[in-house]
């Protein structure tokens, strides 16, 4: 079955530093590809999707590409602030139902 | 934005009791819901997919008899976790899919945390 894996956290970072979260997937068929975001005391929230291969997603500063080859999608910002700390979800849906597979997801933290 | 909320936002309930939790879509229709759970450090489970006016769809492994879903209306889907138990707690989200959006973006609830005594 379809799988999504991201990279063991928590990642705690300085403000203005470089952040790579790494995401890789398994699936049958092209999936669309989905970052989320958690906010302490909310729900899960969009971040930036893709929807086809080489296709950049981008967002508040994110950016994450479909690398079809590498099937990965790993989320960057190059200078994160403390409002950034959250919890992020690395996603796939399939095409044919729209299910939702998620990683497990990473804490971020943000220091000023 | 659309906006989905639960209620409650969390719960305490004695083992045998059964609890109901609420998901509504705010401001848009929602023909599909979904239901996850969600343990400690671990990913979001889908249980099920809930359609209005029809079963739900439950995932391999969940138990429909344990976890009832009513979709009652457009904007109103129900999670009664009955008889529940100390292995039952968790945290439980919603989702809704808003098919009037120019793409089927699910838009999900804050979570309810139920813990079982």
């Amino acid at each position: 079955g379809d799988s999504v894996t991201q990279m063991e956290g928590p990642v705690t970072l300085s403000e203005e530093a470089f952040l790579t979260i790494n995401c890789t997937y398994t699936a049958t068929g092209y999936p669309s590809l989905f970052w989320y975001v958690q906010y302490p005391g909310e729900g899960l929230q969009l971040l930036l999707k893709a929807t086809k291969a080489d296709d950049k997603g981008s967002n508040k500063g994110f950016e994450a590409t479909y690398r079809k080859e590498t099937t990965s999608f790993h989320l960057e910002k190059g200078s994160v602030q403390v409002s950034d700390s959250a919890v992020y979800f690395c996603a796939l849906s399939d095409r044919t139902n729209s299910k939702l597979t998620f990683g497990k997801g990473i804490t971020l933290s943000v220091r000023p | 934005g659309a906006v989905v909320s639960q209620h409650p936002s969390w719960v305490i309930c004695k083992s045998g009791t059964s609890v109901k939790i609420e998901c509504r879509s705010l401001d848009f229709q929602a023909t599909t819901m979904f239901w996850y759970r969600q343990f400690p450090k671990q990913s979001l489970m889908l249980m099920a997919t809930s359609n209005e006016g029809s079963k739900a769809t439950y995932e391999q492994g969940v138990e429909k008899d344990k976890f009832l879903i009513n979709h009652a209306s457009l904007t109103l889907s129900t999670l009664t976790v009955t008889s529940a138990h100390p292995e039952d707690s968790s945290f439980y989200i919603c989702s809704a899919r808003d098919l009037g959006g120019t793409y089927n973006e699910q838009f999900f609830g804050p979570g309810t945390r139920l813990t079982v005594l």
